[in-house]
Protein backbone atom coordinates (compact mmCIF):
# COMPACT_ATOMS: atom_id res chain seq x y z
CA UNK A 1 0.00 0.00 0.00
CA UNK A 2 1.16 3.45 -0.87
CA UNK A 3 1.70 6.16 2.00
CA UNK A 4 -0.13 8.70 0.76
CA UNK A 5 -2.62 7.71 -2.08
CA UNK A 6 -4.71 9.77 -4.67
CA UNK A 7 -7.26 9.17 -7.16
CA UNK A 8 -4.98 10.18 -10.24
CA UNK A 9 -8.13 11.77 -11.95
CA UNK A 10 -8.39 13.58 -14.49
CA UNK A 11 -11.29 15.97 -13.15
CA UNK A 12 -12.07 17.71 -16.30
CA UNK A 13 -14.09 20.76 -14.85
CA UNK A 14 -16.50 23.52 -16.16
CA UNK A 15 -14.94 26.94 -15.09
CA UNK A 16 -17.42 28.46 -12.45
CA UNK A 17 -17.64 24.71 -10.64
CA UNK A 18 -16.85 23.49 -7.59
CA UNK A 19 -14.46 20.12 -7.40
CA UNK A 20 -12.80 18.52 -4.40
CA UNK A 21 -10.17 16.01 -4.21
CA UNK A 22 -9.31 13.47 -1.21
CA UNK A 23 -6.27 11.42 -0.60
CA UNK A 24 -5.15 9.01 2.22
CA UNK A 25 -1.98 8.18 4.45
CA UNK A 26 -0.90 5.33 6.05
CA UNK A 27 1.11 6.26 8.92
CA UNK A 28 -1.01 7.27 11.64
CA UNK A 29 2.10 8.69 12.82
CA UNK A 30 2.52 11.87 10.14
CA UNK A 31 2.18 15.01 11.60
CA UNK A 32 2.45 17.55 8.84
CA UNK A 33 0.36 18.23 5.59
CA UNK A 34 -0.06 20.10 2.86
CA UNK A 35 -1.29 20.62 -0.69
CA UNK A 36 1.25 21.56 -3.48
CA UNK A 37 0.13 22.54 -6.90
CA UNK A 38 2.58 21.60 -9.60
CA UNK A 39 1.91 22.83 -12.93
CA UNK A 40 3.02 21.22 -16.30
CA UNK A 41 6.82 20.47 -16.18
CA UNK A 42 7.56 22.64 -13.49
CA UNK A 43 8.39 22.39 -9.72
CA UNK A 44 5.72 22.36 -7.11
CA UNK A 45 4.96 24.62 -5.45
CA UNK A 46 3.25 24.54 -1.68
CA UNK A 47 -0.89 25.75 -2.20
CA UNK A 48 -1.67 25.21 1.16
CA UNK A 49 -0.74 23.57 4.72
CA UNK A 50 -3.62 21.65 5.93
CA UNK A 51 -4.59 21.63 9.80
CA UNK A 52 -7.14 19.29 11.77
CA UNK A 53 -9.17 22.15 12.35
CA UNK A 54 -9.53 23.03 9.18
CA UNK A 55 -8.33 26.18 6.75
CA UNK A 56 -9.62 28.22 3.90
CA UNK A 57 -7.35 30.40 1.42
CA UNK A 58 -9.97 32.18 -0.90
CA UNK A 59 -11.42 29.82 -2.72
CA UNK A 60 -9.10 26.51 -1.51
CA UNK A 61 -10.50 24.87 1.68
CA UNK A 62 -8.31 22.01 3.07
CA UNK A 63 -9.67 19.55 6.18
CA UNK A 64 -8.16 17.24 7.61
CA UNK A 65 -9.51 14.04 9.39
CA UNK A 66 -6.74 12.25 12.00
CA UNK A 67 -8.78 9.48 12.71
CA UNK A 68 -9.47 8.53 9.06
CA UNK A 69 -6.27 9.42 8.12
CA UNK A 70 -7.95 11.74 5.62
CA UNK A 71 -7.39 15.00 3.52
CA UNK A 72 -9.75 16.50 1.14
CA UNK A 73 -8.85 20.27 -0.81
CA UNK A 74 -12.17 21.72 -2.20
CA UNK A 75 -11.97 24.56 -4.84
CA UNK A 76 -14.69 26.40 -5.24
CA UNK A 77 -15.37 28.81 -8.43
CA UNK A 78 -12.76 27.02 -10.17
CA UNK A 79 -10.88 29.23 -12.83
CA UNK A 80 -9.15 28.30 -16.09
CA UNK A 81 -5.66 29.04 -13.71
CA UNK A 82 -6.33 26.51 -11.95
CA UNK A 83 -5.86 24.14 -14.06
CA UNK A 84 -3.04 21.67 -12.61
CA UNK A 85 -2.12 18.61 -10.95
CA UNK A 86 -2.39 18.94 -6.66
CA UNK A 87 0.31 17.17 -4.60
CA UNK A 88 -1.16 15.70 -1.39
CA UNK A 89 2.19 15.93 0.84
CA UNK A 90 2.47 14.30 4.24
CA UNK A 91 5.69 14.54 6.73
CA UNK A 92 6.12 12.66 9.94
CA UNK A 93 7.15 13.11 13.81
CA UNK A 94 10.63 13.88 13.67
CA UNK A 95 10.89 13.34 10.05
CA UNK A 96 12.24 15.46 7.97
CA UNK A 97 11.04 14.25 4.27
CA UNK A 98 8.36 14.80 2.43
CA UNK A 99 5.79 11.83 1.15
CA UNK A 100 4.12 12.61 -2.04
CA UNK A 101 0.79 11.29 -3.44
CA UNK A 102 1.08 10.44 -7.43
CA UNK A 103 -0.95 13.61 -7.79
CA UNK A 104 -4.33 14.42 -9.16
CA UNK A 105 -4.91 16.17 -12.10
CA UNK A 106 -6.92 18.85 -12.67
CA UNK A 107 -8.40 20.56 -16.24
CA UNK A 108 -11.36 23.56 -15.58
CA UNK A 109 -13.46 23.62 -19.31
CA UNK A 110 -14.25 26.81 -20.51
CA UNK B 1 10.76 32.06 -8.76
CA UNK B 2 11.36 30.70 -5.30
CA UNK B 3 14.96 31.55 -4.56
CA UNK B 4 16.32 27.97 -5.04
CA UNK B 5 18.14 27.05 -8.38
CA UNK B 6 18.91 24.10 -10.52
CA UNK B 7 21.60 23.51 -13.21
CA UNK B 8 21.59 22.58 -15.97
CA UNK B 9 17.40 22.81 -16.06
CA UNK B 10 18.02 19.83 -18.53
CA UNK B 11 20.46 16.73 -19.49
CA UNK B 12 20.74 14.40 -22.02
CA UNK B 13 23.17 11.60 -22.06
CA UNK B 14 24.21 8.50 -23.18
CA UNK B 15 23.52 4.61 -20.72
CA UNK B 16 26.83 4.79 -18.65
CA UNK B 17 28.32 8.16 -18.85
CA UNK B 18 28.19 10.13 -15.52
CA UNK B 19 26.36 13.23 -14.50
CA UNK B 20 26.71 15.68 -12.15
CA UNK B 21 23.42 18.43 -10.85
CA UNK B 22 24.02 21.27 -8.83
CA UNK B 23 21.98 22.99 -6.51
CA UNK B 24 21.80 26.32 -4.94
CA UNK B 25 19.56 26.89 -2.10
CA UNK B 26 18.11 29.84 -0.74
CA UNK B 27 20.94 31.23 0.97
CA UNK B 28 19.98 31.13 4.56
CA UNK B 29 18.27 27.65 4.31
CA UNK B 30 20.46 25.31 6.13
CA UNK B 31 18.18 22.46 4.97
CA UNK B 32 18.02 20.85 1.75
CA UNK B 33 16.49 17.73 0.33
CA UNK B 34 17.07 15.91 -3.22
CA UNK B 35 14.07 14.40 -4.79
CA UNK B 36 13.45 12.39 -8.11
CA UNK B 37 9.59 12.68 -9.75
CA UNK B 38 9.18 10.25 -12.84
CA UNK B 39 6.12 10.54 -15.10
CA UNK B 40 3.13 10.06 -13.73
CA UNK B 41 3.93 10.06 -10.29
CA UNK B 42 4.82 12.79 -7.08
CA UNK B 43 8.30 13.41 -6.32
CA UNK B 44 10.33 10.84 -3.92
CA UNK B 45 12.51 11.34 -1.46
CA UNK B 46 16.31 10.53 -1.78
CA UNK B 47 18.81 12.18 0.30
CA UNK B 48 19.05 15.73 2.88
CA UNK B 49 21.65 17.54 4.53
CA UNK B 50 21.51 19.63 7.67
CA UNK B 51 24.66 21.98 6.60
CA UNK B 52 26.93 19.88 5.40
CA UNK B 53 25.53 16.59 7.09
CA UNK B 54 24.43 14.49 5.05
CA UNK B 55 21.54 13.04 7.74
CA UNK B 56 18.90 10.68 5.82
CA UNK B 57 19.13 8.52 2.61
CA UNK B 58 16.64 6.86 0.87
CA UNK B 59 16.92 3.05 -0.49
CA UNK B 60 16.32 4.75 -3.91
CA UNK B 61 19.96 6.23 -3.94
CA UNK B 62 21.78 3.09 -4.92
CA UNK B 63 25.48 3.30 -4.72
CA UNK B 64 25.77 5.30 -8.59
CA UNK B 65 24.14 7.87 -6.73
CA UNK B 66 26.20 10.46 -4.45
CA UNK B 67 25.17 13.50 -2.94
CA UNK B 68 27.63 16.16 -1.23
CA UNK B 69 26.88 19.66 0.21
CA UNK B 70 30.56 20.46 1.54
CA UNK B 71 30.68 24.13 2.79
CA UNK B 72 27.11 23.71 3.70
CA UNK B 73 25.91 26.15 1.06
CA UNK B 74 25.38 24.41 -2.22
CA UNK B 75 25.02 20.72 -3.45
CA UNK B 76 26.01 18.17 -5.96
CA UNK B 77 23.86 14.55 -6.96
CA UNK B 78 26.36 12.52 -9.16
CA UNK B 79 25.02 9.55 -10.98
CA UNK B 80 27.96 7.23 -12.37
CA UNK B 81 27.57 4.43 -14.95
CA UNK B 82 23.53 6.04 -15.32
CA UNK B 83 20.88 3.83 -16.99
CA UNK B 84 17.88 4.22 -18.68
CA UNK B 85 15.41 3.75 -15.45
CA UNK B 86 17.63 7.39 -14.30
CA UNK B 87 15.78 9.35 -16.50
CA UNK B 88 13.37 11.66 -14.67
CA UNK B 89 13.07 15.00 -13.00
CA UNK B 90 15.45 15.76 -10.25
CA UNK B 91 14.91 18.40 -7.74
CA UNK B 92 15.96 20.12 -4.94
CA UNK B 93 13.95 21.74 -2.17
CA UNK B 94 15.63 23.82 0.81
CA UNK B 95 14.52 25.48 4.26
CA UNK B 96 15.69 27.80 7.00
CA UNK B 97 15.14 25.26 9.78
CA UNK B 98 12.67 23.65 11.94
CA UNK B 99 10.62 20.27 10.84
CA UNK B 100 7.16 22.78 9.99
CA UNK B 101 8.57 24.73 7.83
CA UNK B 102 7.58 24.78 3.96
CA UNK B 103 10.09 23.09 1.55
CA UNK B 104 10.90 25.49 -1.16
CA UNK B 105 11.46 23.76 -4.51
CA UNK B 106 14.36 24.77 -7.17
CA UNK B 107 12.88 24.54 -11.08
CA UNK B 108 14.71 20.77 -11.68
CA UNK B 109 16.88 19.02 -13.74
CA UNK B 110 15.22 17.05 -16.23
CA UNK B 111 17.76 13.91 -16.93
CA UNK B 112 17.00 11.81 -20.15
CA UNK B 113 19.17 9.03 -20.14
CA UNK B 114 19.86 7.47 -24.09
Amino acid sequence: RKEVEQDPGPFNVPEGATVAFNCTYSNSASQSFFWYRQDCRKEPKLLMSVYSSGNEDGRFTAQLNRASQYISLLIRDSKLSDSATYLCVVRGFGNEKLTFGTGTRLTIIP
Amino acid sequence: DTGVSQNPRHKITKRGQNVTFRCDPISEHNRLYWYRQTLGQGPEFLTYFQNEAQLEKSRLLSDRFSAERPKGSFSTLEIQRTEQGDSAMYLCASLRGGAQETQYFGPGTRLLVL
